[in-house]
């Protein structure tokens, strides 16, 4: 089945720092989207991209539908200790009259030294 | 607007025990969608409801059912349950007919097989 290729799986950085993390897969999407999730809660859209070549920012986040739409990257800047959590890479395909379903990537496991 | 409800939050059942799962969906969304969540696997969608018919599912055996009724809320039973059973289960809700992928998850049940 598909599947979706998520790195880092984890990471340490300093306060302050930007990060960058991405999904690759061998097959198109026509969405991409990415979500996070605290611990003891259930994921949250962060980012949704709808066209190849799109880049799109929310806040301090900022995400790209690549251009072969088989990837999709996100970079957080200037990072604060609220942004611990993992990170969720997720790809659509839907067409005609199926609505398809979320795949979704391992996750990047973020953690902030403050 | 309250959130995407969950029961029970815990539970501990043993092999062969059968369990149900509960989701109240965000007031006015219609699609329903199960996951379940391992550290293993990640995330891995289950079925979707939409107006009480099943519309997708993913690739579970068959003792994972799902029905959803006429005010939206659903339900996900687990029968003859396997230790590989424990995990977080998620259930998300979105407004429209159309899967655009932006789901808003509840916070899960976590469900521990014995």
């Amino acid at each position: 089945g598909q599947q979706l290729n998520q790195s880092p799986q984890s990471m340490f950085i300093q306060e302050g720092e930007d990060v960058s993390m991405n999904c690759t897969s061998s097959s198109i999407f026509n969405t991409w989207l990415w979500y996070k999730q605290d611990p003891g809660e259930g994921p949250v859209l962060l980012i949704a991209l709808y066209k190849a070549g799109e880049l799109t920012s929310n806040g301090r986040l900022t995400a790209q539908f690549g251009i072969t739409r088989k990837d999709s990257f996100l970079n957080i800047s200037a990072s604060i200790p609220s942004d611990v959590g993992i990170y969720f890479c997720a790809g659509l395909m839907n067409y005609g009259g199926s609505q398809g379903n979320l795949i979704f990537g391992k996750g990047t496991k973020l953690s902030v030294k403050p | 607007k309250a959130g995407v409800t969950q029961t029970p939050r815990y539970l501990i059942k043993t092999r062969g025990q059968q369990v149900t799962l509960s989701c109240s969906p965000i007031s006015g969304h219609r699609s329903v969608s199960w996951y379940q969540q391992t550290p293993g696997q990640g995330l891995q969608f289950l079925f979707e409801y939409f107006s009480e018919t099943q519309r997708n599912k993913g690739n579970f055996p068959g003792r994972f059912s799902g029905r959803q009724f006429s005010n939206s809320r659903s339900e996900m039973n687990v029968s003859t349950l396997e230790l590989g059973d424990s995990a977080l289960y998620l259930c998300a809700s979105r407004e429209g007919r159309r899967n655009t992928g932006e789901l808003f998850f509840g916070e899960g049940s976590r469900l521990t097989v014995l």
